[in-house]
């Protein structure tokens, strides 16, 4: 069965420096892709980063970076200098072959608090 | 550019009051279409998705139901809310042809609210 965990419910971090949020998941298929998105209190889904299964590199996308470790089944998102407004929820989530190609998970889901 | 709409944008209505969604999508054609709804403080639940018109597929058995009138229209329906159906509902667009790598576009939402 294809899941995404996100196991923390909140996190907090100090303006300016990094912060990780993190994600992990099951899944059968040989090829999947995994997503991160943030929701801020407006309620739209911004698509942040994307990293393919078969990717050799982390993707980084300016201050977002996915720590993508296949074995573990982890896909950390790192964002890096936070800003206050990087407060939101973010969200992770996969999609794969065997989700039928057109249903993408979705995880619980962190609140990243920024302080100033 | 594509663009994805949803109206409206806030909603509260009444228990066993009828209900009726719309989303749209602008500068894509043959999109897939997506309904989610997500309850306070939780992720998304995917509930209909769509690969043409008048092609529904339904994830969760419940009271709602949707259809794709047109290419670029997709509807979310209840004859009969009930309190369950309050939560923040999402349309989403992809690209017809999918790969484990094709992201999904979301409109703005709707915020329902079932008194």
């Amino acid at each position: 069965a294809q899941k995404i965990t996100q196991t923390q419910p909140g996190m907090f971090v100090q303006e300016k420096e990094a912060v990780t949020l993190d994600c992990t998941y099951d899944t059968s298929d040989p090829s999947y892709g995994l997503f991160w998105y943030k929701q801020p209190s407006s309620g739209e889904m911004i698509f942040l980063i994307y990293q393919g299964s078969y990717d050799q590199q982390n993707a980084t996308e300016g201050r977002y970076s996915l720590n993508f470790q296949k074995a573990r089944k982890s896909a950390n998102l790192v964002i890096s200098a936070s800003q206050l407004g990087d407060s939101a929820m973010y969200f992770c989530a996969m999609r794969g072959i065997n989700t039928g190609g057109f249903k993408t998970i979705f995880g619980a889901g962190t609140r990243l608090f920024v302080k100033a | 550019s594509q663009t994805i709409h949803q109206w409206p944008a806030t909603l509260v209505q009444p228990v066993g009051s009828p209900l009726s969604l719309e989303c749209t999508v602008e500068g894509t054609s043959n999109p897939n279409l997506y309904w989610y709804r997500q309850a306070a403080g939780r992720g998304l639940q995917l509930l209909f998705y769509s690969v043409g018109i008048g092609q529904i597929s339904s994830e969760v058995p419940q009271n709602l139901s949707a259809s794709r009138p047109q290419d670029r229209q997709f509807i979310l329906s209840s004859k009969k809310l009930l309190l369950s159906d309050s939560g923040f509902y999402l349309c989403a667009w992809s690209a017809l042809v999918e790969t484990s790598g094709t992201e999904q576009y979301f409109g703005p939402g709707t915020r329902l609210t079932v008194t």
